[in-house]
Formats: structure tokens, C-alpha cells, sequence
């Protein structure tokens, strides 16, 4: 059975701070591995990894992902107020139908 | 671009009713899911359709879940009778895909309709 595994499961940093988020998985035949940002309501895509090494990059945000090792990290430097929300991984099996398989996220605070 | 719809938002029943859920996604997108996220958790597939047609439905809980896709658009997911433990939120999310056997890693999700069943 696949797995996806995220850690931490809460952080609470303060405005400006850099947080790194961890996910690691195991699945049986690799395809892709995606970020969500879960705020209040609708998941909304941050990125997909599907090669090892190569970081995605959008503002603040980036992510890189390590083939070898079962894991990707997520970083946001700089956070905002506005990058509190839940922060999803989840993995894609590409003998499934590319359904999403998830952690449980990590929620993520920023106070002021 | 119009996002993926969901309604109701919000369902509050008692155990042992029915409930139906609909989901309308980004037009042109084949293929449409629909997770189950429990509280702390994340979202678990329940079933997936590419067109009017399922490709797994290998989570659904038979015995009270049903979806159908009938056109290849609009969906809608029932639960017959629900009990407590399906209070969740359930999401509905499209990508494209076309082809027959053909998918597209990246899903747009719906705001979700949250269950509490009482």
C-alpha cells in the first residue's frame, strides 16, 4: 500500500521566518509528486515534482524533490500571515487512474 | 475560467438519512474525482470517472455510496443511510484527460460540501 507521510503535522512561526515542510513516501511505481495549499476551502495546486534535483520555484515559495531518498520538501521563506493554511502532499501511483494519494498535511501558522 | 462547483456547501443530517452531493467541473476536463477528508486527515479517494465511466471505485463504501456520471459532466455522490462517521468534508476535483486511459496528474478542487451527520 502506498504511503505519504508529512512532517511536522503543526508549526507556528512568526512573521518572516523560513519553514521547511517534509514529505516522504513509498509507492510502488513512482509517477509524480504534488503540493497543495488547503486553506478554508478548495486545495489549490502549489507544484509537481517528477524529476529528482530540480526545484520549482513560484515567489516564496519552492520545492525539490529527491528520488533516492523517498522525500520532498517544501519551502516558504519569508512567510506572511497569509501562508497560514494546511499544506497537503500527495503522490501519484502511475498504475492508478493519477488519483491523489495524500498525507495528512501540515498545518502551518504564521503569527504576527 | 470558471473553477469546479460544489453544492450544497454545508449539509447538517441525521444519521440513518440520505444526503446527495453535486459537483460541476472545469469544462473540458474528462476525468473527475471525489475525495473523502476527514477532520485532521487528508482527502481519500472515494471514486474517480473518466467521461461517464469509472475508473476505480476500489474506496467507495458500496453499501451506502453511490456516484454516477451520467452525461460525462455534472456528478453527484449519495450516501444511503449515513452514519456518524461520514461526517467530512467531501471535495470534487477535475483534470483533463481525454483520451480513454489517459490522465492528467493535476486536479482543480471545489470548495466541498462539509457533512455533519448527527
Amino acid at each position: 500500500e502506498d504511503k505519504v507521510v508529512q512532517s511536522p503535522l503543526s508549526l507556528v512561526v512568526h512573521e518572516g521566518d523560513t519553514v521547511t515542510l517534509n514529505c516522504s513516501y513509498e509507492v510502488t511505481n513512482f509517477r509524480s509528486l504534488l503540493w497543495y495549499k488547503q486553506e478554508k476551502k478548495a486545495p489549490t495546486f502549489l507544484f509537481m515534482l517528477t524529476s529528482s534535483g530540480i526545484e520549482k520555484k513560484s515567489g516564496r515559495l519552492s520545492s525539490i524533490l529527491d528520488k533516492k531518498e523517498l522525500f520532498s520538501i517544501l519551502n516558504i521563506t519569508a512567510t506572511q500571515t497569509g501562508d497560514s493554511a494546511i499544506y497537503l502532499c500527495a503522490v501519484v501511483n502511475s498504475n492508478s487512474g493519477y488519483a491523489l494519494n495524500f498525507g495528512k498535511g501540515t498545518s502551518l501558522l504564521v503569527t504576527p | 475560467e470558471a473553477g469546479v462547483a460544489q453544492s450544497p456547501r454545508y449539509k447538517i443530517i441525521e444519521k440513518r438519512q440520505s444526503v446527495a452531493f453535486w459537483c460541476n467541473p472545469i469544462s473540458g476536463h474528462a476525468t473527475l474525482y471525489w475525495y473523502q477528508q476527514i477532520l485532521g486527515q487528508g482527502p481519500k479517494l472515494l471514486i474517480q470517472f473518466q467521461n461517464n465511466g469509472v475508473v476505480d471505485d476500489s474506496q467507495l463504501p458500496k453499501d451506502r455510496f453511490s456516484a454516477e456520471r451520467l452525461k460525462g459532466v455534472d456528478s453527484t455522490l449519495k450516501i444511503q443511510p449515513a452514519k456518524l462517521e461520514d461526517s467530512a468534508v467531501y471535495l470534487c476535483a477535475s483534470s483533463l484527460g481525454g483520451l480513454a486511459g489517459t490522465f492528467q496528474e493535476t486536479q482543480y478542487f471545489g470548495p466541498g460540501t462539509r457533512l455533519l451527520v448527527l
